[in-house]
């Protein structure tokens, strides 16, 4: 597609349930990154994918977080058993990596997710 | 470590008047230094990004950037401020550390208001 897709943009979930948020990204960008931003707040850097190397999870909070990344391409965040401090908008973001290029993010527009 | 601080969590400026957003890092090795902007309600934008060569870089809607390598700053500065350059100002920078994957940390994130 022309820009980075992600689904839902809204959820709403009861505490407890777990959720699964979805990135696809512009297609040939190799990296995959997410993020989180709490309300009005800085970006949270939770996972990284490149390419077929190991994914770089410095980030995720809490091992109820849990993504991965099927053929290069969609990836796919998990967060089980979810809790209120969850409730923040996820961020996608895709680029190309590699000299020459520099790799700038492109964003989606986030999935909202608020746990009851 | 990888760190990127804005020290202003806002800046407030009248219309016409110039704009200085501030950002400093803190890498290994020579940084790439990025700008997103975040307008309301929608999703960050790349505004302008600092590889290597002159330390003066422009960008989109009349920003540009100065990369001052002995003070560690990449300041956002745009000559006259517009009531629409109110948004949420993120300053990044890409981990070019061996190892380090190539991840981009972002800054707290700096909210501009532009008074008419």
């Amino acid at each position: 597609g022309a820009g980075v897709s992600q689904s839902p943009s809204n959820k709403v979930t009861e505490k407890g349930k777990d959720v699964e948020l979805r990135c696809d990204p512009i297609s040939g960008h190799t990296a995959l990154y997410w993020y989180r931003q709490s309300l009005g707040q800085g970006l949270e850097f939770l996972i990284y994918f490149q390419g077929n190397s190991a994914p770089d999870k410095s980030g995720l909070p809490s091992d109820r977080f849990s993504a991965e990344r099927t053929g290069g391409s969609v990836s796919t965040l998990t967060i089980q058993r979810t809790q209120q401090e969850d409730s923040a908008v996820y961020l996608c973001a895709s680029s190309i990596q590699g000299a020459p290029n520099t790799g700038e993010l492109f964003f989606g527009e986030g999935s909202r997710l608020t746990v009851l | 470590a990888q760190s990127v601080a804005q020290p202003e969590d806002q800046v407030n400026v009248a219309e016409g008047n110039p704009l200085t957003v501030k950002c400093t890092y803190s890498v290994s090795g020579n940084p790439y230094l990025f700008w997103y902007v975040q307008y309301p309600n929608r999703g960050l934008q790349f505004l302008l990004k600092y590889i290597t060569g002159d330390n003066l870089v422009k960008g989109s809607y009349g920003f540009e950037a100065e990369f001052n390598k002995s003070q560690t700053s990449f300041h956002l500065k745009k000559p006259s401020a517009l009531v629409s350059d109110s948004a949420l100002y993120f300053c990044a920078v890409r981990d070019l550390r061996r190892g380090g994957g190539f991840k981009t940390i972002f800054g707290a994130g700096t909210r501009l208001f532009v008074k008419a």
